[in-house]
């Protein structure tokens, strides 16, 4: 079975904050993706990346980056972490083609506080 | 530009009934189409897809889509709801950009009471 796992299932963290999520697959998926998801505005993406170091802005970008130093791993940053970064975070891996679906970790809950 | 549209926040059905879940698309191009389901607290967990061929496509859990292409349709169906299908889906497009990514709708929150 196709694995993606995220880092971590809950965290809370303070206005400020440098914060880290890390997303790894295990079926050498060349496509990777964050996606933050809030209620009544399904899943938004912010990032994604179609190769190994490279990364392209998703719908809303700001205030995130993102860095795809190997192919199985795909971390999101929050700079400075603020309250309206409070969400849920969905990490997300596909093959490189357009009839395929897309594998989705079990998604961090973020609290900033 | 690619977009999907769930004209409904929520559906309500009995236990038994037949459900329907509503999605219509906006793409160039041949669609790729796609639903997920969403547990609570969980990640989205693919149901089916349709890419060519039948307009009837069937998916895990006894779930079914009907893909209508004059209508820009790809309402998502089930001939018998169980308590256990109470979720939140979420209807995708596939659109290239460089590379493929997924496009959701904002998801539909199914209820069913038994």
């Amino acid at each position: 079975d196709v694995k993606v796992t995220q880092s971590s299932r809950y965290l809370v963290k303070r206005t400020g904050e440098k914060v880290f999520l890390e997303c790894v697959q295990d079926m050498d998926h060349e496509n990777m993706f964050w996606y933050r998801q809030d209620p009544g505005l399904g899943l938004r993406l912010i990032y994604f990346s179609y190769d190994v170091k490279m990364k392209e802005k998703g719908d809303i970008p700001e205030g995130y980056s993102v860095s795809r130093e190997k192919k199985e791993r795909f971390s999101l940053i929050l700079e400075s972490a603020s309250t309206n970064q409070t969400s849920m975070y969905l990490c997300a891996s596909s093959p490189d083609s357009r009839n395929t679906e897309a594998f989705f970790g079990q998604g961090t809950r973020l609290t900033v506080v | 530009a690619q977009s999907v549209a769930q004209p409904e926040d929520q559906v309500n059905v009995a236990e038994g009934n037949p459900l329907t879940v509503k999605c219509t698309y906006s793409v160039s191009g041949n669609p790729y189409l796609f639903w997920y389901v969403q547990y609570p607290n969980r990640g989205l967990q693919f149901l089916l897809k349709y890419i060519t061929g039948d307009n009837l496509v069937k998916g895990s859990y006894g779930f079914e889509a009907e893909f209508n292409k004059s209508q820009t349709s790809f309402h998502l169906k089930k001939p018998s709801a169980l308590v256990s299908d109470s979720a939140l889906y979420f209807c995708a497009v596939r659109a290239y950009t460089g590379g493929f990514k997924t496009i959701f709708g904002a998801g539909t929150r199914l209820f069913v009471k038994a």
